[in-house]
């Protein structure tokens, strides 16, 4: 089964920082694009970052470009966002999503996991 | 950055309607690079189509979209009680990604 799991969501306060892991499992992690994707509860989507398969193609939201890192590690099927000086808004549910690209065809965001929590609060 | 406009905010239907959903993009866009997503309350979203008119793997085929250009559409023909959700378009290709703000599709 194709399965993405958003883990390290918590309370933090304005100015902390927290690191958002998202695990992979059912497919060829290493071939796959993905991205970072928010939402504040009964708000809209949110895109975030977007990291290539193999790294070399990283891109940011500009509300959080500078404070916000993506990586991946491809030998544990992993993806990461380091999150710093963050900010009330912030706060919300953060995706991540498989960006499946081939040959033939653009799918977008083909696979989605169930979400992390995140809230900055003092 | 593509913007994108969906219309209307909220459509109330009944089941067995038909639902049309709008999304305009502020620049013409490649409809390669153009999806749509359902979400339901509390669960992530979903892929229902990609490439602006194919369905993901398993959507019904009450589920069509269309367009080019800058004006997309979702239809959903014969709505099912499980249609009801959020819809979202999605621009991806060129950063930033962005979504369009989302259509309620309710129970009338």
């Amino acid at each position: 089964e194709v399965k993405l799991v958003e883990s390290g969501g918590g309370l933090v306060k304005p100015g902390g920082s927290l690191r958002l892991s998202c695990a992979a499992s059912g497919f060829s992690f290493n071939n796959y694009n993905m991205d970072w994707v928010r939402q504040v509860p009964g708000k809209g989507l949110e895109w975030v970052s977007f990291i290539s398969s193999s790294s070399n193609t990283i891109s940011y939201a500009e509300s959080v470009k500078g404070r916000f890192t993506i990586s991946r590690d491809n030998a544990r099927n992993s993806l990461f966002l380091q999150m710093t000086s963050l900010r009330d808004e912030d706060s919300g549910i953060y995706y991540c999503a498989r960006k499946k690209i081939t040959a033939t065809a653009r799918y977008g965001m083909d696979v989605w996991g169930q979400g992390t929590t995140v809230t900055v609060s003092s | 950055e593509i913007v994108l406009s969906q219309s209307p905010d909220t459509l109330s239907l009944s089941p067995g309607d038909r639902a049309t959903l709008s999304c305009r993009a502020s620049q013409i866009v490649n409809r390669n690079n153009l999806a749509w997503y359902q979400q339901k309350p509390g669960q992530a979203p979903r892929s229902l189509i990609y490439g602006a008119s194919n369905r993901a793997t398993g959507i019904p085929d009450r589920f069509s979209g269309s367009g080019s250009g800058t004006d997309f559409t979702l239809t959903i023909s014969n709505l099912e009680p499980e249609d009801f959700a959020v819809y979202y378009c999605h621009h991806f290709g060129s950063s930033p990604d962005t979504f369009g703000q989302g259509t309620k599709v309710e129970i009338k």
